[in-house]
């Protein structure tokens, strides 16, 4: 079956650590997304990549780092310079050209 | 820019109709539709394109007025399982693999029996 998989679901991390989500697809999409969503909110974009090896700056990638190193890979570090990084991850995947996009499952990051 | 959907919340009872609202301030290309259930990640339910073109649920329907830079969902004969935050996303004419979407902040809906 052809998807999107985030790992793990759920995360809890001390204040001050580096933590990676993981992102992988099988649809064979060109461009991938991460978004942030906090309680009773909408989606807010961190970074995207449209193809390997490239990627942009979302409207709230202070504090994240992303790479796209494989066609079917797009990891997300939360690092220590972001100040409120307890929240639900999302990763998206699409297809080239102005076509469906699909989510993963989420990430639950808590620091605590 | 953010799309602004409105109600920002609607009760129904079950068999109830309901129309949500998408407007944005600049030109689009495509608007995309989700539900998200509490918890959940959101849901594709439809992409409403520049020039008529749909693709979705069967049993959804929405419409795209390129000229006023609005769409709508209407969600008719409401059932208990459409209750959930909908989301529109937006994207603006952009390259060869399309552009980001923006999301609006969402409308709730909740259907009691």
């Amino acid at each position: 079956d052809g998807g999107i998989t985030q790992s793990p679901k759920y995360l809890f991390r001390k204040e001050g650590q580096n933590v990676t989500l993981s992102c992988e697809q099988n649809l064979n999409h060109d461009a991938m997304y991460w978004y942030r969503q906090d309680p009773g909110q909408g989606l807010r974009l961190i970074y995207y990549s449209q193809i390997v090896n490239d990627f942009q700056k979302g409207d709230i990638a202070e504090g994240y780092s992303v790479s796209r190193e494989k066609k079917e890979s797009f990891p997300l570090t939360v690092t220590s310079a972001q100040k409120n990084p307890t929240a639900f991850y999302l990763c998206a995947s699409r297809a080239g050209g102005y076509n469906e996009q699909f989510f993963g499952p989420g990430t639950r990051l808590t620091v605590l | 820019q953010q799309p602004v959907q409105s109600p920002q919340a609607v009760i129904l009872r079950e068999g109830e109709d309901a129309v949500i609202n998408c407007s944005s301030s600049k030109a689009l290309y495509s608007v995309h539709w989700y539900r998200q259930k509490h918890g959940e990640a959101p849901v594709f339910l439809m992409i409403l394109l520049k020039g008529g073109e749909q693709k979705g649920h069967e049993k959804i329907s929405a419409s795209f007025n390129e000229k006023k830079q609005q769409s709508s969902l209407y969600l008719t004969a409401s059932q208990l399982s459409y209750s959930g935050t909908y989301f529109c996303g937006t994207e603006n004419p952009g390259g060869e693999y399309g552009n980001k979407l923006v999301f609006g902040a969402g409308t709730i809906l909740r259907v009691k029996s």
